[in-house]
């Protein structure tokens, strides 16, 4: 069964540029969560969606945004970067239900997209 | 809210000795308590997770961890440690009872063994 991809892998952009992430889940997970991940701030809670849904956004500002399609494949887009938008952008995908069953389920992570902002 | 911490930021061991990676949470509700391990320049891996059940939980690579609600910990330990074990650890917790919650990371544990 294949894990969560992410792509790309590895990217360089320009301040003030826009950039877009892609994940696709672990097939039959139709929960996609990111983080931002850096030395000083540790991993922090993006945004989750389901169903096509943002059930949950941590607190970002608005340049960053994400959506999810409906084979559940996930994007997320950073415009107008900044310098400390040079992060590790981790997907994670579990099984959920809207009910709130799963709760207890484990998320699991892709490798990243390591975002460097020149 | 919730919340997780990792009191340490680094612990070193020597090969083939006991390890132990600490975590302590805060849940309003019954907590569900995980730990992820991060290799350098990879995402997190799932290690093992507490939902209910016995206190002891046996995960990957020979890990297990021990909840103790009285303390709200959920250490993680090794009996036996390997240098292959070197990296980076986090605990997380999510609360049952707030569904719509998001999983909240620790800061993270760096773990070195010394051969």
């Amino acid at each position: 069964k294949a894990g969560v991809t992410q792509t790309p892998r590895y990217l360089i952009k320009t301040r003030g540029q826009q950039v877009t992430l892609s994940c696709s889940p672990i097939s039959g997970h139709r929960s996609v969560s990111w983080y931002q991940q850096t030395p000083g701030q540790g991993l922090q809670f993006l945004f989750e969606y389901f169903s096509e849904t943002q059930r949950n956004k941590g607190n970002f500002p608005g340049r960053f945004s994400g959506r999810q399609f409906s084979n559940s494949r996930s994007e997320m887009n950073v415009s107008t970067l900044e310098l400390g938008d040079s992060a590790l952008y981790l997907c994670a995908s579990r099984r959920a239900s809207g009910t709130g069953v799963g709760s207890g389920n484990t998320i699991y992570f892709g490798e990243g997209s390591w975002l460097t902002v020149v | 809210a919730q919340s997780v911490a990792q009191p340490e930021d680094q612990v070193n061991v020597a090969e083939g000795n006991p390890l132990t990676v600490k975590c302590t949470y805060s849940v309003s509700g019954n907590p569900y308590l995980f730990w992820y391990v991060q290799y350098p320049n990879r995402g997190l891996q799932f290690l093992l997770k507490y939902i209910t059940g016995d206190n002891l939980v046996k995960g990957s690579y020979g890990f297990e961890a021990e909840f103790n609600k009285s303390q709200t910990s959920f250490h993680l330990k090794k009996p036996s440690a390997l240098v292959s074990d070197s990296a980076l650890y986090f605990c997380a917790v999510r609360d049952e009872d707030n569904y719509g919650q998001n999983f909240v990371f620790g800061p993270g544990t760096r773990l070195s063994v010394l051969p």
